[in-house]
Order: structure tokens, then sequence, then C-alpha cells
């Protein structure tokens, strides 16, 4: 049973065009994290949301979590080929719980 | 955030061979996990390494198979042993603190590669 539910799985989009990336559970989360990992690398830490409804800017990337704490989405505005990589959320359960739960992934493509 | 290295970054082995991926950090920090990346898919999570005593392994991985150490709290080593083809992978540490367990932050990866 895959916890966290990352859609779509890949997109690709032409440079300056924006793009949402969802992550959807039934289950509620203490945190999501959101990552970014390009080829040959390990995940980079984007951002951590914990409060239900909050709202994250990074430059042109916009992290919200859902009020119940169960979903989450990544917005950016005017995509550069800078961004391509594949996204995942990963959830942590709360409590003595360290683990965290990752979705599939989105594989971003950004065409100049 | 913690500035991790892993050794080997990538390698080429034998089937029935082993091969142990060496975790720095150049810091002291609580938590250190060790992930499996399958190609084209997501991490899973093989087990939390703890320090002095034995890891903490996920359903379907066994110490036999994905022995762990962690002698100190800046250092961890995962052998994957008797390798087959299945187990080409990218392999990833990751570490996290008391003070923020929210955040985990990774090494660059092992890339494995099994004939």
């Amino acid at each position: 049973t895959q916890l966290l539910e990352q859609s779509p799985q890949f997109l690709s989009i032409q440079e300056g065009e924006n793009l949402t990336v969802y992550c959807n559970s039934s289950s509620v989360f203490s945190s999501l994290q959101w990552y970014r990992q390009e080829p040959g690398e390990g995940p980079v830490l984007l951002v951590t949301v914990v409060t239900g409804g909050e709202v994250k800017k990074l430059k042109r990337l916009t992290f919200q979590f859902g009020d119940a704490r169960k979903d989450s989405s990544l917005h950016i505005t005017a995509a550069q080929p800078g961004d391509t990589g594949l996204y995942l959320c990963a959830g942590r359960r709360g409590g003595s719980n360290y683990k965290l739960t990752f979705g599939k992934g989105t594989l971003l493509t950004v065409n100049p | 955030s913690a500035v991790i290295s892993q050794k080997p970054s990538r390698d080429i082995c034998q089937r029935g061979t082993s091969l142990t991926i060496q975790c720095q950090v150049d810091s002291q920090v609580t938590m250190m996990f060790w992930y499996r990346q399958q190609p084209g898919q997501s991490l899973t999570l093989i087990a939390t390494a703890n320090q002095g005593s034995e890891a903490t392994y996920e359903s379907g991985f066994v110490i036999d198979k994905f022995p762990i150490s962690r002698p100190n709290l800046t250092f961890s080593t995962l052998t994957v042993s008797n390798l087959s083809p299945e187990d080409s992978s990218i392999y990833l540490c990751s570490v996290a603190n008391r003070a923020s367990y929210n955040e985990q932050f990774f090494g660059p990866g092992t890339r494995l590669t099994v004939l």
C-alpha cells in the first residue's frame, strides 16, 4: 500500500509555463517534506510544512499543506530548465516515529 | 545542514560478492538511516542505524543481507551481502537530529551495479 500518492508521475513542459504537483494520502502526517533529486545525486530538502493550511514560498515555488494534513501541493511559476528533476514528497507520521514515507515522485522536465 | 559523504560513489560487483558502503557526516547526528532507490523508483527505507546497538530493520530487509554498523555519531556502514542483479540500486544514507526530526538530509548516494 502506497501511503503517499504523487501525481502526475511524469511532466514535460516548456520554459515559462506553470505547473502543480500533488501529494495525497488517506493518512494524517505530522509533517511533510518536499525534496528535489537530480541525476546522480541524493535528494535535496526544499521545504518542511507542519501546520494544516500552511503555505510556504521559496522563490518561484509555493508549497501548501492541506488543512487536514493529509495532502500537499507544490506549484512552480514560470518554470525554468534548472527546475528539471525528480520531485519527491515525504511524510512523517509523528510522535517517536522518525521514519519518512516517500511518494513515488514526479519527474519534471522543463524544455528550453 | 550536515555535510554527508558516501564511499564509494559507484561500484560494479560480481554476483555472490559483498559491497560495504561508508557514510561519513561532518557533525554528530542523532539518527542515521539507509535507503534503497531502485532504478526509476522512489526511496525505500532499509533500516535505522542505531549507535552502539543493532540496527532497526524495515519489513522485507534482514540483517544477514544488509548488516549495518554505527560505531559513533558521525559514521555508519551498510554492507550488501551475497549480491545478485536485483541488488542493483542506488543506496543512500540520510541523517536527522533530535532537535529537528522533520528534516532529513541525504548523502550523494552509492550506485551499485551487480553483474
